[in-house]
């Protein structure tokens, strides 16, 4: 089944360095989405990068998508503490039975230390 | 900015009871989903809803649950009968377009807990 795979499961940084996390997905997809996700709480979309797009900016926020290797990744440059949080890709698949559905993947959990 | 709103943020209830969870979308919004993400585990997919009918539902979602949009404001998903493996935090969201696939923007959450 379309799977959004991150990795690493847990990061842990200083405050000021940039974070990358990854994501990798099996079957064709139509956009991909990033999201954030505090301790126990909603999940916040941060960005959407569709499949005709090799890169997008938000802020301090790079998403790349690569289709023929099937993986994206976030970058979170200059992190502050307020950035720990899980943070989980979520994918359409490009069409067919499921393309309503948002595939997520299990996150990588990402500490800014002080 | 307009956002995705849940009622209750908690709700505890007796194993076998009845529960509705409430939302409301985001008022220019189309499509309407559930999803559900039990402790420690993924966020998954339960169900869509689009012009007043379910468009996508996983295999979650089995009689014991449904969905309403009783009024224009409100998207309801109640289950039937709980059981203790329906504890999870239970996510309502919407998105704007006329078609997927599109940004879905999720509201806060409901923890819901049976016992």
């Amino acid at each position: 089944s379309q799977q959004g795979e991150e990795d690493p499961q847990a990061l842990s940084i200083q405050e000021g360095e940039n974070a990358t996390m990854n994501c990798s997905y099996k079957t064709s997809i139509n956009n991909l989405q990033w999201y954030r996700q505090n301790s126990g709480r909603g999940l916040v979309h941060l960005i959407l990068i569709r499949s005709n797009e090799r890169e997008k900016h938000s802020g301090r926020l790079r998403v790349t998508l690569d289709t023929s290797k099937k993986s994206s990744s976030l970058l979170i440059t200059a992190s502050r503490a307020a950035d720990t949080a899980s943070y989980f890709c979520a994918a359409y698949p490009y069409s067919g039975a499921g393309s309503y559905q948002l595939t997520f993947g299990k996150g990588t959990k990402l500490s800014v230390i002080p | 900015e307009p956002e995705v709103t849940q009622t209750p943020s908690h709700q505890v209830t007796q194993m076998g009871q009845e529960v509705i969870l409430r939302c409301v979308p985001i008022s220019n919004h189309l499509y309407f989903y559930w999803y559900r993400q039990i402790l420690g585990q993924k966020v998954e997919f339960l169900v869509s809803f689009y012009n007043n009918e379910i468009s996508e539902k996983s295999e979650i979602f089995d009689d014991q649950f449904s969905v309403e949009r009783p009024d224009g404001s409100n998207f309801t998903l109640k289950i039937r009968s709980t059981k203790l493996e329906d504890s999870a935090m239970y996510f309502c969201a919407s998105s704007e377009g006329q078609r997927p696939p599109d940004t879905q923007y999720f509201g806060p959450g409901t923890r819901l807990t049976v016992l």
